[in-house]
């Protein structure tokens, strides 16, 4: 089983739509997780960090279940500007401040007009 | 404003050329991450290092070394470039209860 994996895509939906992206990790020893986006040619930025309670930032809902090892993202009311790839990242500590960070392979939003 | 900066945002190398990349935290960041990033196959774990002269390998070092001298400085090396490794190299710095920063990244082709 691969470390992070997600939901392939890519995703195509109408402006308006509400999409989700689903995402499991398989070391039950993570600590921190996030959803990163990243636009054609350049850099990964941070979208959200992902809480156990779940957290809410505007149209964008993250999830965590720790139980199933489980992250998923949602956005409602989707733009334009919303098409990127999503990429889900899991942070372990491996040992003192010693941490790794493992990425989804991503998943591509188009967000058509 | 928190910056991590790769040297180059494109290079051209020759097979068989040693080829370094540089990458310069301005954040006091522990944690410090060489990926490259490939179509259909994400970001992949180079190297990574937390601490001065640390390193450990991730999930594909075959082919490259890294160097850490300083805190703020990643070094990427390519002892002998060949055309496969042709691909995105992004840089990524971290500390504990943070997110990760990105460096712009390096477009790399070998020739």
């Amino acid at each position: 089983r691969k470390e992070v994996e997600q939901d392939p895509g890519p995703f195509n939906v109408p402006e308006g739509a509400t999409v989700a992206f689903n995402c499991t990790y398989s070391n039950s020893a993570s600590q921190s997780f996030f959803w990163y986006r990243q636009d054609c040619r350049k850099e990964p930025k941070l979208l959200m960090s992902v809480y156990s309670s779940g957290n809410e930032d505007g149209r964008f809902t993250a999830q965590l279940n720790r139980a199933s090892q489980y992250i998923s993202l949602l956005i409602r009311d989707s733009k334009l500007s919303d098409s990127a790839t999503y990429l889900c990242v899991v942070k372990e500590n491996s040992g003192g401040s010693n941490y790794k960070l493992t990425f989804g392979k991503g998943t591509l939003l188009t967000v058509n007009p | 404003d928190v910056k991590v900066t790769q040297s180059s945002r494109y290079l051209v190398k020759r097979t068989g050329e040693k080829v370094f990349l540089e990458c310069v935290q301005d954040m006091d960041h522990e944690n410090m991450f060489w990926y490259r990033q490939d179509p259909g196959l994400g970001l992949r774990l180079i190297y990574f290092s937390y601490d001065v002269k640390m390193k450990e390998k991730g999930d594909i070092p075959e082919g490259y070394s890294v160097s850490r001298e300083k805190k703020e400085r990643f070094s990427l090396i390519l002892e002998s470039a060949s055309t496969n490794q042709t691909s995105m190299y992004l840089c990524a710095s971290t500390r504990p209860n943070t997110e990760a920063f990105f460096g712009q990244g390096t477009r790399l082709t070998v020739v």
